[in-house]
């Protein structure tokens, strides 16, 4: 079956501008994370969902950062008001639920702010 | 929170050398897990240790689980080119969630 899939894969916008990013999970996967992956660097994490709900929002940097999760499938991270400091690959996975279970990345989407 | 220091950052080795990466935790572990990420693309699941003192092998690669279950290695025998990108490894947060923590991974460079 197809896997993670994420859009766009590249994104250039204007400093202050916002941008919406979209992940597609494999189906069936409850649990859906977002990360952000700097060039060079390991991965941070921003946010969890399971189902809708959004248990762990702690790695969220900003407020001008949010994500939203729809039936339990497609999510949206927005970012308000870009920023250089939030050029960086946004990367999404999903799994089964749990912490025993393998995580499934997306290509990612390449976010550059002029 | 839960941290795994993962060394070295980075190494570069000469293609039929072997390589080895560490993961380390100050908490015993449930479980953890090694990603690859080749360059510019996105981390792919390699392996899960779950049992202390567990040892895996995927081909070249030798997955070991401490006994203690606070540290783990992955070691690349015979290294080839193809075995470029970085290696992560990620054990659960401590957080209570369904959320791993990812260790800021080893560059692996392989020169012919």
């Amino acid at each position: 079956g197809a896997g993670v899939s994420q859009s766009p894969s590249n994104k250039v916008t204007e400093k202050g501008k916002d941008v919406e990013l979209r992940c597609d999970p494999i189906s069936g996967h409850t649990a859906l994370y977002w990360y952000r992956q700097s060039l060079g660097q390991g991965l941070e994490f921003l946010i969890y969902f399971q189902g809708n709900s959004a248990p762990d929002k702690s790695g969220l940097p900003s407020d001008r950062l949010s994500a939203g999760r729809t039936a339990g499938s497609v999510s949206t991270l927005t970012i308000q008001r870009t920023q250089q400091e939030d050029s960086a690959v946004y990367l999404c996975a999903s799994s089964l639920g749990g912490t025993a279970n393998e995580q499934y990345f997306g290509p990612g989407t390449r976010l550059t702010v002029t | 929170g839960q941290q795994v220091m993962q060394i070295p950052q980075y190494q570069h080795v000469q293609e039929g050398e072997d390589f080895t990466t560490y993961c380390n935790s100050s908490t015993t572990l449930s479980n953890i897990q090694w990603y690859k990420q080749r360059p510019g693309g996105h981390p792919v699941f390699l392996i899960q240790l779950v049992k202390s003192g567990e040892v895996k092998k995927q081909k070249r690669l030798t997955f070991q689980f401490g006994e203690a279950k606070k540290n783990s290695s992955l070691h690349i025998t015979a290294t080839q080119t193809t075995d470029v990108g970085t290696y992560f490894c990620a054990a659960p947060s401590s957080g209570g969630y369904s959320t791993l923590t990812f260790g800021k991974g080893t560059m692996l460079l392989v020169s012919p």
